[in-house]
C-alpha cells in the first residue's frame, strides 16, 4: 500500500536558518506529491504540490522537488521566519482507493527570533 | 467564497451523548472527506464520499456515521459519544482525481 514517511520533528529554527524537512514515500503508479500547513489552531492549508518527475512545486519562499528516483518530495526554504512555526505534513494521492491521500504523521517546526 | 466550512468549532458532549458535525463547500467539489487528528497519529480518514450519493469506510469507521446530504453537504455523526472520540474533526473535499484536498477550519470535541 501507499506511505509516507517524513522526519520527526519537533524542529527549532533561529530566524533566517535554512530549512529542510525530509519526505519519502512509497506508491505505486505516479502519485501526485503535496505538502500542507497547518498553523496553530487552525485547519490545513495546501503549500505547495507537485504531480509528476522533477517538477518543483513553490510557494511562500518554500520549494520541494519531486525525485522519482529516490522517491522523495523534500521541502526547503533557505530563511526561515518566526511566521513559518506550524506543523508541516506531506501527502500522495495516487490515484488507487477513490484517490484519497496518504499523509505523513506531520512535522513541528518552532522558529525563534 | 467561503471554502470548506464546518459547524461547530467546539463541543463538549458527554459519554453516551450523540451529536452531528456539519460540513459544506461551496466550490462544486465531487469528493468529501472526515478525518480526525489526535496528537502523535497525524490525519486519520474516518469515512470519504467520492461522489454525490456514495459514501465509504476510511481507516477508523467505528463509532461514526456519515450521510453526503447533497453535494455541498456531508454530516458526521456520533451516535453514542465515547472518551476514545475526543479529537479534532476536519472534514475537506476536492474537485476529484489526483487534485488537492481543501479543509475546513476544525471542530475540537471533548467526550467526558
Amino acid at each position: 500500500g501507499n506511505s509516507v514517511t517524513q522526519m520527526e520533528g519537533p524542529v527549532t529554527l533561529s530566524e533566517e536558518a535554512f530549512l529542510t524537512i525530509n519526505c519519502t514515500y512509497t506508491a505505486t503508479g505516479y502519485p501526485s506529491l503535496f505538502w500542507y500547513v497547518q498553523y496553530p489552531g487552525e485547519g490545513l492549508q495546501l503549500l505547495l504540490k507537485a504531480t509528476k518527475a522533477d517538477d518543483k512545486g513553490s510557494n511562500k519562499g518554500f520549494e520541494a522537488t519531486y525525485r522519482k528516483e529516490t522517491t522523495s518530495f523534500h521541502l526547503e526554504k533557505g530563511s526561515v521566519q518566526v511566521s513559518d512555526s506550524a506543523v508541516y505534513f506531506c501527502a500522495l494521492n495516487s490515484g488507487g482507493s477513490n484517490y484519497k491521500l496518504t499523509f505523513g504523521k506531520g512535522t513541528l517546526l518552532t522558529v525563534n527570533p | 467564497n467561503a471554502g470548506v466550512t464546518q459547524t461547530p468549532k467546539f463541543q463538549v458532549l458527554k459519554t453516551g451523548q450523540s451529536m452531528t458535525l456539519q460540513c459544506a463547500q461551496d466550490m462544486n467539489h465531487n469528493s468529501m472527506y472526515w478525518y480526525r487528528q489526535d496528537p502523535g497519529m497525524g490525519l486519520r480518514l474516518i469515512y470519504y464520499s467520492a461522489s454525490e450519493g456514495t459514501t465509504d469506510k476510511g481507516e477508523v469507521p467505528n463509532g461514526y456515521n456519515v450521510s453526503r446530504l447533497n453535494k455541498r453537504e456531508f454530516s458526521l455523526r456520533l451516535e453514542s459519544a465515547a472518551p476514545s472520540q475526543t479529537s479534532v474533526y476536519f472534514c475537506a473535499s476536492k474537485r476529484g482525481g489526483l487534485d488537492e484536498q481543501f479543509f475546513g477550519p476544525g471542530t475540537r470535541l471533548t467526550v467526558l
